[in-house]
């Protein structure tokens, strides 16, 4: 069974850092895109972040770049997102998502972690 | 960065009836290896996303029939054939063909 699931949401004062974990289980890890995607309270879905399945290429939105690593621990089967410096704006469920071999579909969502900015 | 624009923004529908959701994108999404990166999401009250379509008409596993997308360049539609309770929540229509990756706004579908 394909699962994935996020862990390490928490409430962070602004300016602060947190690292999200996605641990994934039931397929070869490495051979796959991966992803997060956030909802804000109150608002629509927003990409964050993809990476490779070698770890080698990453991508960001323009919002949280200079600010979020993405990153991945094949051996471990684990799907990292570092975040510093972080806002107010930043507060949302982050979703890890995995992407198929055969499309740039996110096919396997985690349940969510939520992450609160606020003093 | 391409702008995804969905109308309406809410539905409410009876059960038994079809119902649709336009997504229009600011930029072509065909690509020049001739794929189409239009996908279509749907997100359930306490749930995370789930996929319905990819790949503009290709229905993900396990979707009900009853759901359909069509669509070319930058006009594409969502179409359910008859609206069912389980089918409520916010539905995403997403493009992939460039960074940043974009979603529309979301359509909230009710029953009436």
């Amino acid at each position: 069974d394909v699962r994935l699931l996020e862990s390490g949401g928490a409430l962070v004062q602004p300016g602060g850092s947190l690292r999200l974990s996605c641990a994934a289980s039931g397929f070869t890890f490495n051979n796959y895109v991966m992803n997060w995607v956030r909802r804000a309270p109150g608002k629509g879905l927003e990409w964050v972040s993809t990476i490779t399945g070698s770890g080698g290429t990453t991508y960001y939105t323009d919002s949280v770049r200079g600010r979020f690593t993405i990153s991945r621990d094949n051996s471990k089967n684990t799907l990292y997102l570092q975040m510093n410096s972080l806002r107010a704006e930043d507060t949302a469920v982050y979703y890890c998502a995995k992407r198929p071999m055969s499309s740039r579909a996110y096919d396997v969502w985690g349940q969510g972690t939520m992450v609160t900015v606020s003093s | 960065d391409i702008v995804m624009t969905q109308t309406p923004l809410s539905l409410s529908v009876t059960p038994g009836q079809p119902a649709s959701i336009s997504c229009k994108s600011s930029q072509t999404l065909l690509d020049s290896n001739g794929e189409t990166y239009l996908y279509w999401y749907l997100q359930k009250p306490g749930q995370s996303p789930q996929l319905l379509i990819h790949e503009v008409s290709k229905r993900f596993s396990g979707v009900p029939d009853r759901f359909g997308g069509s669509g070319s360049e930058t006009d594409f539609t969502l179409t359910i054939s008859r609206v069912e309770a389980e089918d409520v929540g916010v539905y995403y229509c997403m493009q992939v063909k460039q960074t940043p990756l974009t979603f529309g706004q979301g359509t909230r579908l009710e029953i009436k």
